[in-house]
């Protein structure tokens, strides 16, 4: 299996701008999160979904964040519009999930963002 | 309600010495305990998993940890350090009542290796 996949890896925009991140998560896993990760905040989960259904997105920091996941293949976290602030590196794991009893994430290499 | 302390923010170790990461962990119901590795500007790498079998739990790269419930902890360890151990790890608790969606990641330990 080739792992989760993130693109791009790297992404550098202006303020202001929309800015998509993609996540394909590891074939048959029902769960998949992303993460933002920051030298100030450390890893923070942003939003989980289950079974493409998002179950938890407390932790979106504000109405800019969006995320979807329309398949069991594939996920999307846009920011509109984007600023400086949320510059970080953008993680997207996945799990088989609930049920199975196995619970560990696999993390794809990330997403390094910056905004100027 | 869960939650991960990591003991040591930052642990040095010489070459060939054992490595130790302490991590206590807090939770309701029967944990899952994970360590993940993070090597610079790489995405989080799966050591090894607690998920309620035996106690004492063998992972990658030679690294190992102990289930102690009557001590909430679950120590990192490794005999002898190398240098490319050299990472930031990360102890991790998911509460299994939740299906593993409840995931709470330690703030993580640094690991210098000096040659």
């Amino acid at each position: 299996d080739a792992g989760v996949i993130q693109s791009p890896r790297h992404e550098v925009t202006e303020m202001g701008q929309e800015v998509t991140l993609r996540c394909k998560p590891i074939s048959g896993h029902n769960s998949l999160f992303w993460y933002r990760q920051t030298m100030m905040r450390g890893l923070e989960l942003l939003i989980y979904f289950n079974n493409n259904v998002p179950i938890d997105d407390s932790g979106m920091p504000e109405d800019r964040f969006s995320a979807k996941m329309p398949n069991a293949s594939f996920s999307t976290l846009k920011i509109q519009p984007s600023e400086p602030r949320d510059s970080a590196v953008y993680f997207c794991a996945s799990s088989l999930g609930s049920g199975t009893g196995r619970y560990e994430q696999y993390f794809g290499p990330g997403t390094r963002l910056t905004v100027t | 309600a869960q939650s991960v302390t990591q003991l040591d923010s930052h642990v040095s170790v010489s070459e060939g010495t054992p490595v130790l990461l302490r991590c206590n962990y807090s939770s309701s119901y029967s944990p899952s305990l994970f360590w993940y590795v993070q090597h610079p500007n790489k995405g989080l790498q799966l050591l090894l998993k607690y998920t309620s079998a035996a106690t004492l739990v063998k992972g990658i790269n030679g690294f190992e940890a102990e289930f102690k419930k009557s001590e909430t902890s679950f120590h990192l360890t490794k005999p002898s350090a190398h240098m490319s151990d050299a990472a930031e790890y990360f102890c991790v608790v998911s509460d299994s009542r939740t299906g593993g969606f409840k995931t709470i990641f330690g703030a993580g330990t640094r690991l210098f290796v000096k040659a």
